[in-house]
């Protein structure tokens, strides 16, 4: 059965600063990989998806991720914080068509100015 | 395209009154599910569906019922809402068959049961 780790309930960062947020996967066959954005009073979107290509993907506003196979990760990043960046940030892992997407606890993270 | 739109977004009910929940999207999506999320538990897969005329169960579908006789809507019923129901509640949707493809999510239902 395929789940998900996020590492750090609440992560705060400075303005300027890296964001680093952790999520390790379980799954018995290679994963999709996606990391989604939940804004206050709003619903999730995506940021970002890994689906067997590129290992560094490349999402909106200006986040990364980089697929670790070795280390069952897939953590997010951007080198130069904003306030905007303050949000709920999920993580969430699909094996086939056929399962539904598993979900993260997820990564509250504040930006201080 | 609207995209996924729930209704109502928020909603106060008491111990016991049944509602439902209501869900529709414009795409064309086969996939739909029902989420919800509380504080520190992420979210929880309630029920889903990969077209008309099918549901299943997800992670913690008790006290919830689903049907789904259209595409583009995916009712959420409470039968007889209990305070532990008290939460925030999305629904999804999304291509089936290409779990590449990434879920579309409504705004988000609001609900407190007193």
């Amino acid at each position: 059965a395929q789940s998900v780790t996020q590492l750090g309930s609440h992560v705060s960062v400075s303005e300027g600063a890296l964001v680093l947020l952790r999520c390790n996967y379980s799954s018995s066959v290679p994963p999709y990989l996606f990391w989604y954005v939940q804004y206050p009073n709003q619903g999730l979107q995506l940021l970002l998806k890994y689906t067997s290509a590129a290992t560094l993907v490349k999402g909106i506003n200006g986040f990364e991720a980089e697929f670790k196979k070795s280390e069952t990760s897939f953590h997010l990043t951007k080198p130069s914080a904003h306030m905007r960046d303050a949000a709920e940030y999920f993580c969430a892992v699909s094996d086939s068509g056929n399962t539904p997407l598993v979900f993260g606890k997820g990564t509250r993270l504040s930006v201080i100015a | 395209n609207a995209g996924v739109t729930q209704t109502p977004k928020f909603q106060v009910l008491k111990t016991g009154q049944s509602m439902t929940l209501q869900c529709a999207q414009d795409m064309n999506h086969e996939y739909m599910s029902w989420y919800r999320q509380d504080p520190g538990m992420g979210l929880r897969l309630i029920h889903y569906s990969v077209g008309a005329g099918i549901t299943d169960q997800g992670e913690v579908p008790n006290g919830y019922n689903v049907s789904r006789s259209t595409t583009e809507d995916f009712p959420l019923r409470l039968l007889s809402a209990a305070p532990s129901q008290t939460s925030v509640y999305f629904c999804a949707s999304s291509y089936y068959r290409d779990a590449r493809q990434p879920q579309h999510f409504g705004d988000g239902t609001r609900l407190s049961i007193l």
